[in-house]
């Protein structure tokens, strides 16, 4: 069935350096993505999102990168900063039916001071 | 603050038993959706709920049950309760049916002894 994975369930990275966060997915139908941050003891939290026509979006420090043709999708942060430390969901969305949004296992962003 | 509000935050009960997890969706909300999450993986679907009738359903066991209410409100109600059953569960509420910027609740952390 449809799924999304993470490539890296780890990633650190020094403060004031960019992060690349990679997501695949597998279901070509999916027409909608969202990043999602989860820090400690809190519920997901909203970062960006991207719809299947569009293959940028930038943010405030956030940039997320969709291939539709190899089905990937990625989350920049620029200039991480401690507070960014969380884990980072993908999910995917095929928003023509009732198909639940579907998020894949995480990759937890570690900022070294 | 995402305006989902989830209680009771920590919940500690025994195999066996039942306990009811309860969900306010953000106002103007119509749709709630249920995830589990256990440790270090990510969010399970399990149900969605939209203006009182059942949307969607993921891997939800038949031991587990979700209602929403006229004022929308939502519970979802877990019984004859196995050790496996301990995670965080998660109550996302969204304006409509198609899945899109969810907002999460702080969650409810259920321990099962």
């Amino acid at each position: 069935g449809e799924s999304v994975g993470l490539h890296l369930p780890t990633l650190s990275v020094q403060e004031g350096d960019n992060s690349i966060i990679n997501c695949a997915y597998s279901n070509s139908a999916s027409d909608y993505f969202i990043w999602y941050k989860q820090e400690s003891g809190k519920g997901p939290q909203f970062i960006i999102d991207i719809r299947s026509n569009m293959d940028k979006r930038q943010g405030q420090r956030v940039t997320v990168l969709l291939n539709k043709t190899v089905k990937h999708l990625s989350l920049q942060i620029a200039a991480t900063q401690p507070g960014d430390s969380a884990v980072y969901f993908c999910a995917e969305n095929f928003s023509g039916g009732y198909q639940k949004v579907t998020f894949g296992t995480g990759t937890k962003l570690q900022v070294i001071p | 603050d995402s305006g989902v509000t989830q209680t009771p935050k920590h919940l500690i009960t025994a195999t066996g038993q039942r306990v009811t997890l309860r969900c306010s969706p953000r106002s103007g909300d119509l749709s709630v959706y249920w995830y589990q999450q256990s440790l270090d993986q990510g969010l399970q679907f399990l149900i969605q709920y939209y203006n009182g009738e059942e949307r969607a359903k993921g891997n939800i066991l038949e031991r587990f049950s979700a209602q929403q209410f006229p004022d929308l409100h939502s519970e979802l109600n877990l019984s004859s309760l196995e050790l496996g059953d301990s995670a965080l569960y998660f109550c996302a509420s969204s304006v409509d049916t198609t899945n899109e910027k969810l907002f999460f609740g702080s969650g409810t952390q259920l321990s099962v002894l």
